[in-house]
């Protein structure tokens, strides 16, 4: 079965401060994505990389940042959080575009 | 903008009956469609994927896609309590960066059902 590792699963931090989560995937899948997710406005795609160092935009990609340096781990930053950043953050990956993605349980992050 | 479009729901079923969920899709030249519940508090997972024009079945539940209507369904026969979640149609939008062609996989909004005894 894959697995998708979010090590953070709940997370509370002040506004203005750094935060960092972890993704990390076992199938050496090309692909991952971060989403985030809010009532009533879906699954909404941050930032996705289809290889090491690579990365691209997704829809909302406003006040974060990515990081991959390896295969398996792909990394979201909010360099200044604040308050609207508060939502369920999903990583998720694939072994390649078109194909099914699987999703991490899940990061649920409270910025106050 | 490419969207996916699904009704929000709710959609309340009894117990054993039929349940379908639809959604429609902006870009033709879609080729990989997929099915996800969400079960409150927790993350998507894949129920069904389907490429093919027609009917595609997976034990209780089939998925239909019609690519000229640009329709794609999701049909749960004999529901049961334990189907209510939220259902997801994922659709995968071709697309381009960086001189790369890639496919971005775009969410509806998600169609709540509830199956009642």
């Amino acid at each position: 079965d894959v697995k998708v590792t979010q090590s953070s699963r709940y997370l509370v931090k002040r506004t203005g401060e750094k935060v960092f989560l972890e993704c990390v995937q076992d199938m050496d899948h090309e692909n991952m994505f971060w989403y985030r997710q809010d009532p009533g406005l879906g699954l909404r795609l941050i930032y996705f990389s289809y290889d090491v160092k690579m990365k691209e935009k997704g829809d909302i990609p406003e006040g974060y940042s990515v990081s991959r340096e390896k295969k398996e781990r792909f990394s979201l930053i909010l360099e200044s959080a604040s308050t609207n950043q508060t939502s369920m953050y999903l990583c998720a990956s694939s072994i390649d575009t078109g194909n099914t993605i699987y999703f991490g349980e899940g990061s649920w992050l409270t910025v106050v | 903008q490419k969207e996916v479009e699904q009704n929000s729901g709710p959609l309340s079923v009894p117990e054993g009956a039929i349940a379908s969920l639809n959604c429609t899709y902006s870009d033709r030249g879609s080729q990989s469609f997929f099915w996800y519940r969400q079960y409150s508090g927790k993350s998507p997972e894949l129920i069904m994927f389907i490429y093919s024009n027609g009917d595609k079945e997976d034990g209780r539940f089939t998925a239909q896609l019609n690519k000229a209507s640009q329709y794609v369904s999701l049909l749960i026969r004999d529901s049961q309590p334990s189907d209510s979640a939220t259902y997801l149609c994922a659709v995968v939008f071709p697309s381009n960066a960086g001189g790369t062609s890639y496919g971005k996989l775009t969410f509806g909004q998600g169609t709540i059902l509830t199956v009642h005894p």
